[in-house]
């Protein structure tokens, strides 16, 4: 399965966009990409998944080049509720691997 | 409400004890998942059942855990003979099996383990 990095944290402010980028260098043929997002105490929520050009939904965009060699989420107008970690994962079955993802704070 | 439910939400148990947790899936849903989650790491994923098949165990699962899902609807994971590394967050998450790619996966609120 492929390895993913992503930062381990990030800062915004509410109503600022968020993009937070994935490095999946050995991204595999049949790969898909997918993000989460987990509150404490919480299980993960899924939020979005692409396997090529670009993904949207109602609360996020997913870009990824052409090489798949990495995807940024996109949460457009965080507010204060955004505060969680997301995860990237990368793979094509449903053995989920989850790395230790992205602390997202939002400041007021 | 008719997401995952896990019970109990807590256990605080003595090391050396059994316990038994419960996950009940949504209920159209044919795939049943059990992950182990600890502080500030990600989920590690434990097994999975499509119906009540179990398919795939991973090697974290040691001889002292047993998952079962009769009748293919709810499941549970048992440990036997507790020991302190089993502290941790138990998570359970349901999906529909789809053709193209993993589909998305809903998880419970977990049962969080405490080992004295």
């Amino acid at each position: 399965l492929a390895k993913t990095t992503q930062p381990i944290s990030m800062d915004s402010y509410e109503g600022q966009e968020v993009n937070i980028t994935c490095s999946h260098n050995n991204i595999a043929t049949n790969d898909y990409i997918t993000w989460y997002q987990q509150f404490p105490s919480q299980g993960p929520r899924f939020i979005i998944q692409g396997y090529k050009t670009k993904v949207t939904n109602e609360v996020a965009s997913l870009f990824i080049p052409a090489d798949r060699k990495s995807s940024t989420l996109s949460l457009p107008r965080v507010s204060l509720s955004d505060t969680a970690v997301y995860y990237c994962l990368v793979g094509k079955t449903d053995k989920l691997i989850f790395g230790t993802g992205t602390r997202l704070q939002v400041f007021p | 409400d008719t997401g995952v439910s896990q019970n109990p939400r807590h256990k605080i148990t003595k090391r050396g004890q059994n316990v038994t947790f419960r996950c009940d899936p949504i209920s159209e849903h044919n795939r049943l998942y059990w992950y182990r989650q600890t502080l500030g790491q990600g989920p590690e994923f434990l097994t999975y059942f499509q119906n009540e098949a179990q398919l795939e165990k991973s090697r974290l699962l040691s001889d002292r855990f047993s998952a079962e899902r009769p009748k293919g609807s709810f499941s549970t994971l048992e440990i036997q003979r507790t020991e302190q590394g089993d502290s941790a967050m138990y998570l359970c998450a349901s999906s529909l099996a789809s053709g193209t790619g993993p589909g998305p996966q809903h998880f419970g609120d977990g049962t969080r383990l405490s080992i004295l």
